[in-house]
């Protein structure tokens, strides 16, 4: 059974600071997503990794694939306050069927000033 | 312009009765998927569809039925054996493929029980 796990579960950051939220995963995937939830809304695709190595970019978001380790993460630079929602991640199990995701619990951030 | 449209926004279910879920998208996609969210967990996969006429059951798919006769709609139907059924419910599509490209969400419909 494919479990994906998420730390923090909350974090809490100011303004101007750098964090990274980390995902597990524990059997073999090469495909992992990030996804962003604003309160109530539904989910925004924010980066697809398909390879071990994968590095992608976007604004004061990085975010990284090491399939060996099992472990992806997402760097946040200089945070802002419009950062501020929940984080998930989520994998698809090597050799099954088409698209079948499963997620991480997520994680809340909450950027202050 | 294209996307996927959920319906209702808010839903509330009698003791007994069947309610039925409604997801739509215009993105030409052919895989669409349900998933249910609790407060505070993560997304968990209820039934998915590859194609027309086709669909598979996810993790948590008790309770729950779904049909896909056309392309653009995949409906779900929360039976009275589902008896947890308060929840926040998304719809996905994606292009066909093994996964490579992201799914797109709808806007979600949340269901309560009377």
């Amino acid at each position: 059974e494919l479990k994906v796990e998420q730390n923090p579960l909350f974090l809490s950051m100011q303004e101007g600071k750098n964090y990274t939220i980390y995902c597990n995963y524990s059997t073999t995937s090469d495909r992992l997503y990030w996804y962003r939830q604003d309160p109530g809304k539904s989910l925004e695709s924010l980066f697809v990794l398909l390879s071990n190595g994968a590095v992608k970019q976007e604004g004061r978001l990085m975010a990284s694939l090491d399939t060996k380790a099992r472990l992806s993460t997402l760097h946040i630079t200089a945070a802002v306050h419009d950062l501020s929602a929940t984080y998930f991640c989520a994998v698809v199990l090597r050799g099954t069927s088409y698209g079948k995701l499963t997620f991480g619990q997520g994680t809340i951030l909450t950027v202050h000033p | 312009d294209g996307g996927i449209t959920q319906s209702p926004k808010y839903l509330f279910r009698k003791e007994g009765q069947n309610v039925t879920l409604s997801c739509e998208q215009n993105l030409n996609h052919d895989a669409m998927y349900w998933y249910r969210q609790d407060p505070g967990q993560g997304l968990r996969l209820i039934y998915y569809s590859q194609i027309v006429n086709d669909f598979q059951k996810g993790d948590i798919a008790e309770g729950y039925s779904v049909s896909r006769e056309k392309k653009e709609s995949f409906p779900l139907t929360v039976t009275s054996a589902q008896k947890n059924p308060t929840a926040f419910y998304l719809c996905a599509s994606s292009i066909g493929g093994w996964g490579n490209q992201p799914q797109h969400f709808g806007d979600g419909t949340r269901l309560s029980i009377l």
